[in-house]
């Protein structure tokens, strides 16, 4: 079992829906949990991170995280074409060292709908 | 600032044969490192740097190499290249402990025939 699962999708949705995207990980030493958008052809970028358990809000977008079910989700109101891209989740572990590099999920990839 | 910069952008190898990818990066960031990414597979780091002559593997080293002999510049070679090494590279950087925070660069598109 890989220490992050996220369903690759492809999500295809209608413009202005909510969208809710997801990840499970088996490992609880797992303390720092972000969102990477991808554009097709580009490198990925950080949209969101948190810190332990809680939500975040930034704009449109909330991230969300359930330590004692080890699930992170990340959801986007009034969704835009411009939403259009692969998202991809990571965690890492609040050490040094190479317990301090990041794991990625394998992304899911969203087409939003005009 | 340019960020973090990559070349090439695409390259075409043939089996056996050697070639270094280049990054470079302006923000004086001390951990940089290198994924490659498979349809299918995600994000796989390869190797990456705490800081100037330090570097360790990650999830995927063999058949590479790395350096770091300056701050801003990681280079990584592929000593004899092979058709499963074909895949997207990136490059990223972050500024010391905070590696959440990760620019990547815009990728190097590999093929090896």
């Amino acid at each position: 079992q890989k220490e992050v699962e996220q369903d690759p999708g492809p999500l295809s949705v209608p413009e202005g829906a909510i969208v809710s995207l997801n990840c499970t990980y088996s490992n609880s030493a797992f303390q720092y949990f972000m969102w990477y958008r991808q554009y097709s052809r580009k490198g990925p970028e950080l949209l969101m991170y948190t810190y332990s358990s809680g939500n975040k809000e930034d704009g449109r977008f909330t991230a969300q995280v359930d330590k004692s079910s080890k699930y992170i989700s990340l959801f986007i109101r009034d969704s835009q074409p411009s939403d259009s891209a692969t998202y991809l989740c990571a965690m890492r572990m609040d050490y040094g060292g190479s317990q301090g590099n990041l794991i990625f999920g394998k992304g899911t990839k969203l087409s939003v709908k005009p | 600032n340019a960020g973090v910069t990559q070349t090439p952008k695409f390259q075409v190898l043939k089996t056996g044969q050697s070639m270094t990818l280049q990054c470079a990066q302006d923000m004086n960031h001390e951990y940089m490192s290198w994924y490659r990414q498979d349809p299918g597979m995600g994000l796989r780091l390869i190797h990456y740097s705490v800081g100037a002559g330090i570097t360790d593997q990650g999830e995927v080293p063999n058949g590479y190499n790395v350096s770091r002999s300056t701050t801003e510049d990681f280079p990584l070679r592929l000593l004899s290249a092979a058709p499963s090494q074909t895949s997207v590279y990136f490059c990223a950087s972050s500024y010391g402990a905070g590696r959440y925070e990760q620019y990547f660069g815009p990728g190097t598109r590999l093929t090896v025939t």
